[in-house]
């Protein structure tokens, strides 16, 4: 069981670069979360899904898009990248929302310049 | 709108002493409230969690937390700190319509022998 992955695990872009981060999970979940981490600000729901081809938006969505077209994947896209999207960018899961778990990814750090 | 306050962004202890960390919420209704761990350069993982069975939770490495409605409090103690407890601790609430966690700011334990 690899639990919760992320890919890349660092990234550095130039201003108005596009990518995209990418999390798998392999426990059959059916929500996922990414959540940007900034110091001081402890963690942000940025998007989030309930379940295969559904997503929602969370606390910070402007300037991401995300996509769920597989259970076990959920896509972050930058479409524009700007300096104040510099963060580390963590991925979770969980069986259901509420009292479940959710289980963390490592982590992307993504510097913008 | 539910929130998470911690008190305190940075904590030092001695090793071997007392391990207080607090988190304060705020909920119009009976929380699901949790704690979280995050070692240098990881992602975050579970401590432990109250969903309104017993008020004092006991979690992984010697942690628990007990849940007081009248303070709306939801404290980690540890009795006795040890040197591989350094690290950045979270606080969060789980929305109850979205099942969403909620962060509080985090809280960075030193150790120090």
């Amino acid at each position: 069981n690899a639990g919760v992955t992320q890919t890349p695990k660092f990234r550095v872009l130039k201003t108005g670069q596009s990518m995209t981060l990418l999390c798998a999970q392999d426990m059959n979940h059916e929500y996922m979360y990414w959540y940007r981490q900034d110091p001081g600000m402890g963690l942000r729901l940025i998007h989030y899904s309930v379940g295969e081809g559904t997503t929602a938006k969370g606390e910070v969505p402007d300037g991401y898009n995300v996509s769920r077209l597989k259970k076990q994947n959920f896509l972050l896209g930058l479409e524009s990248a700007a300096p104040s999207q510099t963060s580390v960018y963590f991925c979770a899961s969980s069986y259901s929302g509420l009292s479940y778990e959710q289980y963390f990814g490592p982590g992307t750090r993504l510097t913008v310049t | 709108a539910q929130s998470v306050t911690q008190l305190g962004s940075h904590v030092s202890v001695s090793e071997g002493a007392l391990v207080l960390l607090r988190c304060n919420y705020s909920s119009s209704v009976p929380p699901y409230l949790f704690w979280y761990v995050q070692y240098p350069n990881q992602g975050l993982q579970l401590l432990l969690k109250y969903t309104s069975a017993a008020t004092l939770v006991k979690g992984i490495n010697g942690f628990e937390a007990e849940f007081k409605k009248s303070e709306t409090s939801f404290h980690l103690t540890k009795p006795s700190a040890h040197m591989s407890d350094a690290a950045e601790y979270f606080c969060a609430v789980s929305d109850r319509s979205t099942g969403k966690l909620i962060f509080g700011q985090g809280t960075t334990l030193q150790v120090k022998p």
